[in-house]
């Protein structure tokens, strides 16, 4: 089974509206780490967000936020108020395992925002 | 200057030749790891080092080598270059994240590579 699912391989949002990019995980740790990363048309993977399998609260950085639903397994990014810039592939990745020593990325979501 | 350096960030050769990708890192950081990409396929993991004295292999290793020649330095190879090999190679690092987890894998910029 895949452990990081992308079940969007693109999107299409308008400037300054909110959009949601599904991830969906798969672990049997009870300790894991989610992360998200942004990857612009330059080729750089930008570290954008984590959340922590024991966070109760989901984690927040500036406009991008995670919903994140332990019992589903879904670690959904949220961008509000999109801006042109944010066009770019969107990759979700998990750490997991003993020492927390495996990493594993998703197949990744392009996202394209419309002026 | 960035914390993960890859060299070269772009190269073009032919199939049968050996090339060698290089990453260097200033984090201090004793985990690093190689990936390629591939369009539609996200990030797969080459090899990976613990630290200078361990190197294991990852998801898709055959036709790949590496070297760990110091803690800061982590280079990987390709003895016999083919063109499915032609992708985008990422050398990233880590911290250990005993007990934590919150610690990202840091990137470099990425080698674009095209084998003929």
């Amino acid at each position: 089974a895949q452990k990081i699912t992308q079940t969007q391989p693109g999107m299409f949002v308008q400037e300054k509206e909110a959009v949601t990019l599904d991830c969906t995980y798969d672990t049997s740790d009870q300790s894991y780490g989610l992360f998200w990363y942004k990857q612009p048309s330059s080729g750089e993977m930008i570290f954008l967000i984590y959340q922590g399998s024991y966070d109760e609260q989901n984690a927040t950085e500036g406009r991008y936020s995670l919903n994140f639903q332990k019992a589903r397994k879904s670690a959904n990014l949220v961008i509000s108020a999109s801006q042109l810039g944010d066009s770019a592939m969107y990759f979700c990745a998990m750490r997991e395992g003993r020492n927390f020593n495996k990493f594993y990325f998703g197949s990744g979501t392009k996202l394209n925002v419309k002026p | 200057d960035a914390d993960v350096t890859q060299t070269p960030r772009n190269r073009i050769t032919k199939t049968g030749k050996r090339i060698m990708l290089e990453c260097s890192q200033t984090k201090g950081h004793d985990r690093m790891y190689w990936y390629r990409q591939d369009p539609g396929l996200g990030l797969r993991l080459i090899y990976y080092s613990f630290d200078v004295k361990d190197i294991n292999k990852g998801e898709i290793s055959d036709g790949y080598s590496v070297s760990r020649q110091a803690q800061a330095k982590f280079s990987l190879s390709l003895e016999s270059a083919i063109p499915n090999q032609t992708a985008l190679y990422f050398c990233a690092t880590s911290s250990p994240g005993e007990e934590r987890s919150n610690q990202p894998q840091h990137f470099g910029d990425g080698t674009r590579l095209s084998i003929l």
